[in-house]
Parts: structure tokens; C-alpha cells; sequence
């Protein structure tokens, strides 16, 4: 299957700061990502499709100004959390399209906010 | 009603047995489905993809497709220890932008 990468793993990071997540599809190029987040014991909500050199689609009642999501090339996806508060704390899983329309995922980063 | 349903389990199988998962879905327009593993603190692994009514068998893993009742579900044969996960179903919502909405996942443990 395709192998897609994420960065960091793991953040820790003081609230009201800003973290960065980097997703990157290693063999193929995607032109659509997405981005998920996961709270624990629950399943995978998807928070938006990144699109390569298009704005990002964001799901209803994500804040578009929170979670800045910007997919310069075809290989990478990056997601901005703004402002991280504790109740941002998650894990954060991205996803790229291969050119059979499956998805895979990355290994997830997992956010915590002190 | 959700868009797709699992039962959460816990479902316990012993080691060797047969284990069944099943998945139910909402879109009578619905093509495409998809059965991922998402160990513990992991992110889901792409196990199967169906498409067309009918069985779909991959080495232990037979997915089953059935657009009339609007289930799917997957079968384990020989299940082992390390299957133990939870399984995701998740279907297409979205043709165009290839959304997929997942279930909640069913916890599968398999008992040596």
C-alpha cells in the first residue's frame, strides 16, 4: 500500500501557542488529503479535504481560522492549529488519495496543550 | 439514524475461530466500502476494499457486500492474537470528493 508520513508524532505545547503538523505521501502524489481528528474510545471526525492549490473544504462547524490547513505541492499537507487550547488536545491523523481513489492514512500526531 | 453503524463490541473470539464483523449503512447510494484496523493508539490501516455485491477474499479476510440490505461486513478466518483491534467500516459518502464517513469502530479481541 502507500506509505504517507506525519510530523512531528507527538507535540506538547503551551496554550495559546501555535503547532504545526506536516503530512507527506512518500511514493505517490497526492492531490487530496484530509485532515482527522480522533478524541479518545471514539472514531475518526474528519475536520477537512485539503486540496492541492485550492483552498482547503473545512466540515461543519470547523473553525477555519483555528485549523489553517495549506497544501503547497503535491506531496504535502500541512495543518496550523492557532491558538491551541487543552480541549485542541487530540490525536491528529491525515489521509492522501492514491490514484485508486483509497485512502491511507498517516502514523497520527498526537497533540496535547498544558 | 447514523450513516454507519458497528457494533462496538467488546466482540471476544477465540484464537482459531472465525471472527464476523458487520456494518450497516444509511446511503442506498453508497459504491464504495472499506474495512481498516486501528490498533491502540494507532492510526487505521487499510485492511479491504469492496465494491460490488458479493464476497472479496484477501489471504484470512473475506469482505462481504450486500447493497440490497445495506450491510457489509468482514470475516477473520483463523484469527489470531495480533488481529486483536478495533475495526473500522467506512463508506464513500462523498463520489466526488471522496469523503468517507467512518463507523465507531468494533473492538475485536481474540483470546488465546
Amino acid at each position: 500500500g502507500a506509505v504517507v508520513s506525519q510530523h512531528p508524532s507527538r507535540v506538547i505545547c503551551k496554550s495559546g501557542t501555535s503547532v504545526k503538523i506536516e503530512c507527506r505521501s512518500l511514493d505517490f502524489q497526492a492531490t487530496t488529503m484530509f485532515w482527522y481528528r480522533q478524541f479518545p474510545k471514539q472514531s475518526l471526525m474528519l475536520m477537512a479535504t485539503s486540496n492541492e492549490g485550492s483552498k482547503a473544504t473545512y466540515e461543519q462547524g470547523v473553525e477555519k481560522d483555528k485549523f489553517l490547513i495549506n497544501h503547497a505541492s503535491l506531496t504535502l499537507s500541512t495543518l496550523t492549529v492557532t491558538s491551541a487550547h487543552p480541549e485542541d488536545s487530540s490525536f491528529y491523523i491525515c489521509s492522501a488519495l492514491d490514484y485508486h481513489y483509497e485512502q491511507y492514512f498517516g502514523p497520527g500526531t498526537r497533540l496535547t496543550v498544558t | 439514524q447514523k450513516e454507519v453503524e458497528q457494533n462496538s463490541g467488546p466482540l471476544s473470539v477465540p484464537e482459531g475461530a472465525i471472527a464476523s464483523l458487520n456494518c450497516t449503512y444509511s446511503d442506498r447510494g453508497s459504491q464504495s466500502f472499506f474495512w481498516y484496523r486501528q490498533y491502540s493508539g494507532k492510526s487505521p490501516e487499510l485492511i479491504m476494499s469492496i465494491y460490488s455485491n458479493g464476497d472479496k477474499e484477501d489471504g484470512r479476510f473475506t469482505a462481504q457486500l450486500n447493497k440490497a440490505s445495506q450491510y457489509v461486513s468482514l470475516l477473520i478466518r483463523d484469527s489470531q492474537p495480533s488481529d486483536s483491534a478495533t475495526y473500522l467500516c467506512a463508506v464513500l459518502r462523498d463520489q466526488g470528493a471522496q469523503k468517507l464517513v467512518f463507523g465507531q469502530g468494533t473492538r475485536l479481541t481474540i483470546n488465546p
